[in-house]
């Protein structure tokens, strides 16, 4: 089945600074691909996502770049802030087995 | 507000009890899938129902079931509960393959 790997498993940055979250999935049949943010006590929410049709996909502060023949994409969220702070879930879907796999998580914290 | 309603928010339950958790989908999707997610084994994929039946099972235990009901709403039952099935259980929705999935905010089940 699908594997996702997520890296980093934790991330702090300065206000303002940028932050950049990484994910590689092993089904080359997965076609869909979201990011989520989960804070405390809370059920992750969808920011941003991207299919595989399209390379680069962006939301004001925040982005997400898709290399298929890699197999990994990224998240991007520029100007950080407090309010960022949070844990950040990609995620790929495999049509062939019918879920959503997700990555471990990275613990973003935003120095004020 | 995702627009999924999961019941109840809290279950403190003994060792070789039964539980349901439920989970109403948001208006108009026909996908809900169940998610445990634990410390350390992040957002683990249950199983997927799609308009009542049953589309995609993950790494579901024997002693776990599910189901969908004519109104979408769907329910997990958890038995012969063991100390490490303590974790959050969410439920997700979504209008259909690929699509989105939008979350509750979990049913937090302690065992003791």
């Amino acid at each position: 089945g699908e594997n996702v790997e997520q890296h980093p498993s934790t991330l702090s940055v300065q206000e303002g600074d940028s932050a950049v979250i990484k994910c590689t999935y092993s089904d080359s049949a997965s076609n869909y691909f979201p990011w989520y943010k989960q804070e405390l006590g809370k059920g992750p929410q969808l920011i941003i996502d991207i299919r595989s049709n399209v390379g680069e996909k962006k939301d004001q502060r925040i982005a997400v770049t898709l290399n298929k023949t890699a197999k990994h994409f990224s998240l991007h969220i520029t100007e950080t802030q407090p309010e960022d702070s949070a844990v950040y879930f990609c995620a790929a879907y495999s049509g062939s087995a019918r879920q959503l796999t997700f990555g471990s998580g990275t613990q973003l914290t935003v120095l004020p | 507000d995702s627009g999924v309603t999961q019941t109840p928010k809290h279950l403190i339950t003994a060792t070789g009890q039964r539980v349901t958790l439920r989970c109403s989908p948001r208006s108009g999707d026909l996908s809900v899938y169940w998610y445990q997610q634990s410390l350390d084994q992040g957002l683990q994929f249950l199983i997927h129902y799609y308009n009542g039946e049953e589309r995609a099972k993950g790494n579901i235990l024997e002693r776990f079931s599910a189901q969908q009901f004519p109104d979408l709403h769907s329910e997990l039952n958890l038995s012969s509960l063991e100390l490490g099935d303590s974790a959050l259980y969410f439920c997700a929705s979504s209008g259909g393959p690929d699509s989105p999935l939008h979350f509750g905010n979990g049913t937090r089940l302690t065992v003791t």
